[in-house]
């Protein structure tokens, strides 16, 4: 299987921050990757899928880039809405897989 | 839009078979280019993708940590398809989602529309 380590485990922002969170696979899945962000009781929300593409409705300051093992999503500009736990998911093959998450949290 | 609902028991006995249904509307699970998949959340923990099924061709896949308990079936006629776990232990206590799945080109893999998700707990 592969194995999705991102980091950091949390990041403490305020409004207006940029933050970054990556993701790193144990083999590379060129640019299978996607990004999922979810709120506290609710189920997780696609944000970016193949690295770099921003699903339909998702606002411009969220922004994905890498390939290979290497990943990163940004958040420019953090909104309040935007405190909540990301992950990321790989679809290189099965079984898909996801990061252990990434908590963005008030300062 | 497509919008999706998990239903069934929220306690399970340790030993039996955890059997969840996701109702599907707004779209056909029959139709082409999505698959229908299940992932759950142990409490304050990460993702676990558990399988999928792709209609259409009538084929799934499981994860292997879960392969040997897991089966996921299809009723087009009532436009849902199904989860069932065996053999359960309090491990598999967690929130069940149910999930579409993109299955064509650049979005295949991805999760574009999920219930709400249904904790489950596995006690006696």
């Amino acid at each position: 299987d592969i194995q999705l380590t991102q980091s950091p485990s949390s990041v403490s922002a305020s409004v207006g921050d940029r933050v970054t969170i990556t993701c790193r696979a144990s083999q590379d899945i060129s640019n299978w990757l996607g990004w999922y962000q979810q709120k506290p009781g609710k189920a997780p929300q696609l944000l970016i899928y193949v690295a770099s593409s921003l699903q339909s409705g998702v606002p411009r300051r969220f922004r994905g880039s890498g390939s290979g093992t290497d990943f990163t999503l940004t958040i420019n500009n953090l909104q309040p809405e935007d405190f909540a736990t990301y992950y990321c998911q790989h679809t290189r093959y099965f079984p898909l897989t996801f990061g252990q998450g990434t908590r963005v949290e008030h300062k | 839009q497509v919008q999706l609902q998990e239903s069934g028991p929220g306690l399970v006995k340790p030993s039996q078979t955890l059997s969840l249904t996701c109702s599907v509307s707004g779209g056909s699970i029959n139709s082409g280019n999505y698959y229908w998949s299940w992932v759950r959340q142990p409490a304050e923990k990460g993702l676990e993708w558990i399988g999928r099924i792709y209609v259409g061709g009538g084929t799934t896949i499981y994860n292997p940590s879960l392969k040997s308990r897991v089966t996921i079936s299809a009723d087009t006629s009532r436009n849902q398809f199904s989860l069932n776990l065996a053999s359960v232990t309090a491990a598999d206590t967690a929130i069940y989602y149910c999930a579409r799945g993109g299955d064509t080109g650049s979005y295949s893999g991805y999760f574009d529309s999920w219930g709400r998700g249904t904790l489950v707990t596995v006690s006696s």
